[in-house]
């Protein structure tokens, strides 16, 4: 059993496009990463978020945390082929230092 | 450069044959941790290390072992390998989250 569910799982969507990947948890997160990783290579973190309610940005990519800090959202702003990869989600629960991660949603950009 | 580096990066072997899969990072973060990547499961966390001579078990620590003897290297051990851990290993290492990966070790147990 997954303690984080990431949805959806495949996601193939044209170039310019917008798409939303969520996070969701029954626990509450200390907090939440998300990362990108591309075939043979290992995961790069995108964004730490900490605070209920919290949102980042970076360039199109936008990271919202939940107020109760149980589910998360990454949101991408008319897709590039570029942004084609494994997107993960990854969760600190109450005992420092422990992380789990969700299965992932593999997404492509097609030109 | 900021680099967490895992070697070998492919290796097969055969069931019970001891196996290091090395791990080494340059950025004098105290915290590194070790990850099995499979199909629908995601990473899952082996071991972790908050210091030299302090690591911790993960959510999936049996049949590895680990060591911590200086600060940037934290070798994984598998002392008898078995076909269920044929899997991408990951090393990752942080000064607060888990910020840095290496790029992967690739491991199949005949």
């Amino acid at each position: 059993t997954q303690l984080l569910e990431q949805s959806p799982q495949f996601l193939s969507i044209q170039e310019g496009e917008n798409l939303t990947v969520y996070c969701n948890s029954s626990s509450v997160f200390s907090s939440l990463q998300w990362y990108r990783q591309e075939p043979g290579e290992g995961p790069v973190l995108l964004v730490t978020v900490v605070t209920g309610g919290e949102v980042k940005k970076l360039k199109r990519l936008t990271f919202q945390f939940g107020d109760a800090r149980k589910d998360s959202s990454l949101h991408i702003t008319a897709a590039q082929p570029g942004d084609t990869g494994l997107y993960l989600c990854a969760g600190e629960y109450g005992n420092f230092n422990k992380f789990y991660f969700g299965s992932g949603t593999k997404l492509n950009v097609k030109p | 450069e900021a680099q967490v580096t895992q070697n070998p990066r492919y290796l097969i072997t055969v069931t019970g044959k001891k196996l290091t899969v090395t791990c080494s990072q340059n950025m004098n973060h105290e915290y590194m941790s070790w990850y099995r990547q499979d199909p629908g499961l995601g990473l899952r966390q082996i071991y972790y290390s908050m210091n030299v001579e302090v690591t911790d078990k993960g959510d999936v620590p049996e049949g590895y072992k680990v060591s911590r003897k200086e600060k940037r290297n934290f070798p994984l051990i598998l002392e008898s390998p078995s076909p269920n851990q044929t899997s991408l290993y990951f090393c990752a290492s942080s000064s607060g989250t888990v910020g840095y990966f290496g790029a992967g070790t690739r491991l199949s147990v005949l």
